[in-house]
């Protein structure tokens, strides 16, 4: 049972132009939703993040948009360098009980190319 | 502040053995999370310790352990190694609290021969 769920294993876009990936949940618990970057040998990173309680995050090149009625966040990045190439993460994580705030739960990823 | 460290990076180890993994957190660090990465399940929470104490768990067998110690430093303990445990293993560390997010370390290669 695949609670976080990115549909599109793969992603590719002009330099410049702007990425988009998207994610879906659902879980109605999680309230609290994250992006990472991987690149190959090398842990995830954050990049950022976005609470139940709004509907938009923004972080320089990168804007988090939360849909919850939709049970749909994505990421948006303007623009897209070639740096920006790597796995992307969705994560979401429930404060359920207060106790559960180390626990995330990933999506399978988005390989993402950008083309210089 | 020095970045999530783990240890050792790469490892070898046959059916049947045990190994053993170490994590350092970020100091002041107390929430440390091991994750499993495998190319068809993608990234698997294992379990989560808090202060010295497991506060959560993930859906793996009772061969995968692990602990804390009072200076946040964790372990992973997987006994009677199988085929399937091959994984890269990540661990990371936050605060813990309900707007922390988890910092990754580099992860350590596990290969069951």
């Amino acid at each position: 049972d695949q609670q976080v769920k990115q549909n599109s294993p793969s992603l590719s876009v002009q330099e410049g132009r702007i990425s988009i990936l998207n994610c879906d949940y659902t879980n109605s618990m999680f309230d609290y939703f994250l992006w990472y970057k991987k690149y190959p040998a090398e842990g995830p990173t954050f990049l950022i993040s976005i609470s139940s309680i709004k509907d938009k995050n923004e972080d320089g090149r990168f804007t988090v948009f939360l849909n919850k009625s939709a049970k749909h966040l994505s990421l948006h990045i303007v623009p897209s360098q070639p740096g920006d190439s790597a796995v992307y993460f969705c994560a979401a994580r429930s404060s359920l009980g207060g106790t559960s705030y180390g626990k995330l739960t990933f999506g399978q990823g988005t390989i993402l190319t950008v083309h210089p | 502040k020095a970045g999530v460290t783990q240890t050792p990076r790469y490892l070898i180890k046959t059916r049947g053995q045990q190994v053993t993994l170490s994590c350092s957190p970020i100091s002041g660090h107390r929430s440390v999370s091991w994750y499993q990465q495998t190319p068809g399940q993608g990234l698997q929470f294992l379990f989560e310790y808090f202060s010295e104490t497991q506060r959560n768990k993930g859906n793996f067998p009772g061969r995968f352990s692990g602990r804390q110690f009072s200076n946040s430093r964790s372990e992973m303990n997987v006994s009677t190694l199988e085929l399937g445990d091959s994984a890269l293993y990540l661990c990371a560390s936050s605060l813990g609290t309900m707007v922390s997010w988890q910092f990754f370390g580099p992860g350590t290669r596990l290969t069951v021969l």
